[in-house]
């Protein structure tokens, strides 16, 4: 149990466009989504958390015209990073969880902007 | 601020060989949580301890919070190449009202080489 699913898992786009990231959680209903940024041999860093219903809460530094958060149902939250540069290629992971502090992650997902 | 410090950082042993990892805090968590994360994939939960001095075992995976529950340790016994990955602790967030949030040590990066 506990599944969260994420597409896509890899995304390549062109400098200005944007892209949505979709994270679900299958087998349950998350109250609470959480998204991430990872780079290379570190440890998570906290972007943004999401309740169903409202807007996100946006963590200090984290442009929320940038990287704009959806939580549409208590099943499913998107990330959508607009007019992407080069500078936010990464490794973006969501979580969610059900009323606890155990949070269950997504597979990721790669995005390159080139 | 809470701040979970993990160390090492790095680790790099051969297989056979056993291995500690340390998640140390000057603050009382709740409870505390152990993920390990693979290459390209999302962190996977691996245990939660809540209780001081609580010991949980998983196959070859020990963990151990501690009797002021500021701290906690993993120790693998005999490590297999299939235990490489990055090692997280992660305790609840104690500010604010975002409930489930977590913080999380910056991580080790076990690689067990055959």
């Amino acid at each position: 149990g506990a599944v969260v699913s994420q597409h896509p898992s890899r995304v390549i786009c062109k400098s200005g466009t944007s892209v949505k990231i979709e994270c679900r959680s299958l087998d349950f209903q998350a109250t609470t989504m959480f998204w991430y940024r990872q780079f290379p041999k570190q440890s998570l860093m906290l972007m943004a958390t999401s309740n169903e219903g409202s807007k996100a809460t946006y963590e200090q530094g984290v442009e929320k015209d940038k990287f704009l958060i959806n939580h549409a149902s208590l099943t499913l939250s998107t990330l959508t990073v607009t007019s992407a540069h080069p500078e936010d290629s990464s490794f973006y992971i969501c979580s969610a969880t059900f009323g606890g502090y155990e949070q269950y992650f997504g597979p990721g997902t790669r995005l390159t902007v080139t | 601020t809470q701040l979970l410090e993990q160390s090492p950082q790095f680790l790099s042993i051969q297989e056979g060989e056993n291995l500690t990892v340390y998640c140390n805090s000057s603050s009382v968590f709740s409870s505390l949580q152990w993920y390990r994360q693979e290459p390209g994939e999302g962190p996977v939960l691996l245990v939660t301890v809540v209780t001081g001095g609580e010991v949980k075992k998983l196959k070859r995976l020990t963990f151990q919070f501690g009797d002021a529950r500021k701290d906690s340790s993993l120790h693998i016994t005999a490590a297999q190449p299939g235990d490489t990955g990055l090692y997280l602790c992660a305790g609840p967030w104690a500010g604010g009202t975002s409930y489930g949030k977590l913080t999380f040590g910056q991580g080790t990066i076990l690689t067990v080489h055959p």
